[in-house]
């Protein structure tokens, strides 16, 4: 069965850091592309980043460019988003999310969510 | 960057209509488009993909329809079930984006 499940998310104060993470399991993680998507409370979904299976080339929404780094260990079956200089509206539940098919498509596994909340 | 318009925002039904839900793409964006659904306190559920293919699992009163720039999903009979909100999004390259949703209820 395929399972991702997000860990990290808490609260945090404005201008701090976090690092989420996702841990995959049920298929061959190295060869999908897995992304970051995002929720704010109330809100509809955002797209926030990608990271390429085999080529591990990286994708950024503009609302998160230069403040958050994706990344993953195949090794370890792990999807990570570095976030830094947070602000409040980067308040949401992150996604970690699984491509359909290795070289793209759709979403088809969801974890569950992690929530993070930018607050003083 | 190409931006994806759902209209409308939100509706209301009675059970067993027809409901129709539209997605609009700024450009061309071939037939690179997802439909999911998210019940409330849920996480988004994959109904439709390539515009037209329903996701293994998903029930057969739902489709799509639509290539280039306008997209369609119908709900041919709305269950109770079906109380939820619908994005599109885009997939063909980042950014992935989505519709603003259309949140559906039962009249």
């Amino acid at each position: 069965e395929v399972q991702l499940q997000e860990s990290g998310g808490g609260l945090v104060l404005p201008g701090g850091s976090l690092r989420l993470s996702c841990a995959a399991s049920g298929f061959t993680f190295s060869s999908y592309a897995v992304s970051w998507v995002r929720q704010a409370p109330g809100r509809g979904l955002e797209w926030v980043s990608t990271i390429g299976g085999s080529d591990g080339s990286t994708y950024y929404a503009d609302s998160v460019k230069g403040r958050f780094t994706i990344s993953r260990d195949n090794s370890k079956n792990t999807l990570y988003l570095q976030m830094s200089s947070l602000r409040a509206e980067d308040t949401a539940t992150y996604y970690c999310a699984k491509r359909r098919i290795p070289g793209g498509s759709a979403f088809d596994c969801w974890g569950q969510g992690t929530l993070v909340t930018v607050s003083s | 960057d190409i931006q994806m318009t759902q209209s409308p925002s939100s509706l209301s039904a009675s059970v067993g209509d027809r409901v129709t839900i539209t997605c609009r793409a700024s450009q061309d964006i071939s037939n690179y488009l997802a439909w999911y659904q998210q019940k409330p306190g849920k996480v988004p559920n994959l109904l439709i993909y390539g515009a037209s293919t329903l996701q293994s699992g998903v029930p057969s009163r739902f489709s799509g329809s639509g290539s280039g720039t306008d997209f369609t999903l119908t709900i041919s009979s709305l269950q109770p079930e079906d109380v939820a909100t619908y994005y599109c999004q885009k997939y063909n390259s980042a950014p992935l984006t989505f519709g603003g949703g259309t949140k559906v209820e039962i009249k």
